[in-house]
């Protein structure tokens, strides 16, 4: 199903600390889930993806893990940057190739 | 890499007129391509699907008389806000998939409707 957060949870991180997003998705048949970062007034830009035959898969400076038994995704920043201020979202494929987005979390970092 | 382009990137309307959003795959053809709607602080929400030749598939609540949608070719997807509602002001996303698994967003359409 689709998700509408009326407020963004924030997270605030300190430069140089490590950050975890959350996101709980709603479909246990869902095989395709992606992280996207969404800066202001811009399109969502991506980070990393994962299948569902995977529980972990890591890129540059970045980690994502997924619990299929309880749906949830996580989002592993290492050493967090001014420059990874945003918002993210997780996003699940929909049967129709469209994504369904979670609630988005805002990540706010203090330099 | 994938591009997707949309045009305008904002757009000041009046109340009553209507405004039409341009999104183009620029260095793909994309028999399939979605609009989505994003409120302040809020996530995206899928409006439609737009597939090439033929009618777009509407989300429940989106009324789709009023938000047009023509894929006229496989690199241009249009959505045209009839009689826009300050209610209607929001940022218009739309996004390109270009195979199994490849989706890629346009930078967003901001709508301010007065």
């Amino acid at each position: 199903g689709e998700s509408v957060g009326l407020h963004l949870p924030t997270l605030s991180v300190q430069e140089g600390d490590n950050s975890i997003i959350n996101c709980a998705y709603s479909n246990s048949a869902s095989d395709y889930f992606i992280w996207y970062k969404q800066e202001s007034g811009k399109g969502p830009q991506f980070i990393i993806d994962i299948r569902s035959n995977m529980d972990k898969r890591q890129g540059q400076r970045v980690t994502v893990l997924l619990n299929k038994t309880v749906k949830h995704l996580s989002l592993q920043i290492a050493a967090t940057q001014p420059g990874d201020s945003a918002v993210y979202f997780c996003a699940e494929w929909g049967s129709q190739g469209n994504l369904i987005f979670g609630k988005g979390t805002k990540l706010s970092v203090k330099p | 890499g994938a591009v997707v382009s949309q045009h305008p990137s904002w757009v000041i309307c009046k109340s009553g007129t209507s405004v039409k959003i341009e999104c183009r795959s620029l260095d793909f053809q994309a028999t399939t391509m979605f609009w989505y709607r994003q409120f302040p602080k809020q996530s995206l929400m899928l409006m439609a699907t737009s597939n090439e030749g033929s009618k777009a598939t509407y989300e429940q609540g989106v009324e789709k008389d009023k938000f047009l949608i023509n894929h006229a070719s496989l690199t241009l997807s249009t959505l045209t806000v009839t009689s826009a509602h300050p209610e209607d002001s929001s940022f218009y996303i739309c996004s390109a998939n270009r195979g199994s698994y490849e989706q890629y967003f346009g930078p967003g359409t901001r709508l301010t409707v007065t």
